[in-house]
């Protein structure tokens, strides 16, 4: 059965710092792994990640994943309040995501 | 990237009763998918809709409960049918945009009393 565990589930930081999410998994038929933000309803695109070792970075945001040790995990520094959000993992196999159960940050001002 | 245009944003709905929700996206896609959100929980998938085939069906979702059509490459609708308060969750269709990215429509909050 496939698997996706994020850590934390929830945390709390000052506006200013810089957090780490993390995601491990086990996914039969792996294909590369997504993160999202979700603030409302509808999830937002983040990283999309297929290779090992490769950084991707967008701003204050980046990510990176470990295929050999299945996980992956997602930076962001110098926080701001509008970073506030649900930040959900999700693997792909053959094009279906496996969601985790995401990580609640709260960036307190 | 491609926008998914999802619609009700929300409704509520009475026990028993049927809700149709639609998703247009604005290029052609060969798979959509949709997701069911339960109150504090993540995304899980429901189905993988393809044009022409009957819909794919994840473990513990069935057709009846929740049929899907798929008339064109650009749209699809998911129905949830008889419905009871435990179907109270957010809906979202779901497609991807070459294999670059998974977008997602607006969603839908569904209450049901």
């Amino acid at each position: 059965e496939d698997k996706v565990v994020q850590s934390p589930l929830s945390l709390v930081v000052h506006e200013g710092d810089t957090v780490t999410l993390n995601c491990s998994y086990e996914v039969t038929n792996f294909r590369s792994l997504l993160w999202y933000k979700q603030e409302k309803k509808a999830p937002t695109f983040l990283f999309m990640l297929t290779s090992s070792g490769i950084e991707k970075k967008s701003g204050r945001l980046s990510s990176i994943l470990d295929k050999k040790e299945l996980f992956s995990i997602l930076n962001i520094t110098a926080t701001q309040t509008g970073d506030s959000a649900v930040y959900l993992c999700a693997p792909s196999r053959a094009q279906k995501l496996v969601f985790g159960q995401g990580t609640r940050l709260t960036i307190n001002p | 990237s491609a926008v998914i245009s999802q619609k009700p944003s929300r409704d509520i709905c009475q026990r028993g009763t049927s809700l149709t929700i639609q998703c247009q996206v604005d290029s052609q896609v060969t798979m959509m998918f949709w997701y069911r959100q339960q109150p504090g929980q993540s995304l899980t998938l429901i189905a993988t809709a393809n044009q022409g085939s009957e819909a794919t069906y994840e473990s513990g979702f069935v057709i009846d409960k929740f049929p899907i059509s798929r008339p064109n490459l650009t749209f699809s609708t998911l129905t949830v049918s008889n419905m009871s308060p435990e179907d109270s969750s957010i809906y979202l269709c779901s497609a991807w945009d070459g294999d670059t990215e998974a977008f997602f429509g607006q969603g839908t909050r569904l209450t049901v009393v």
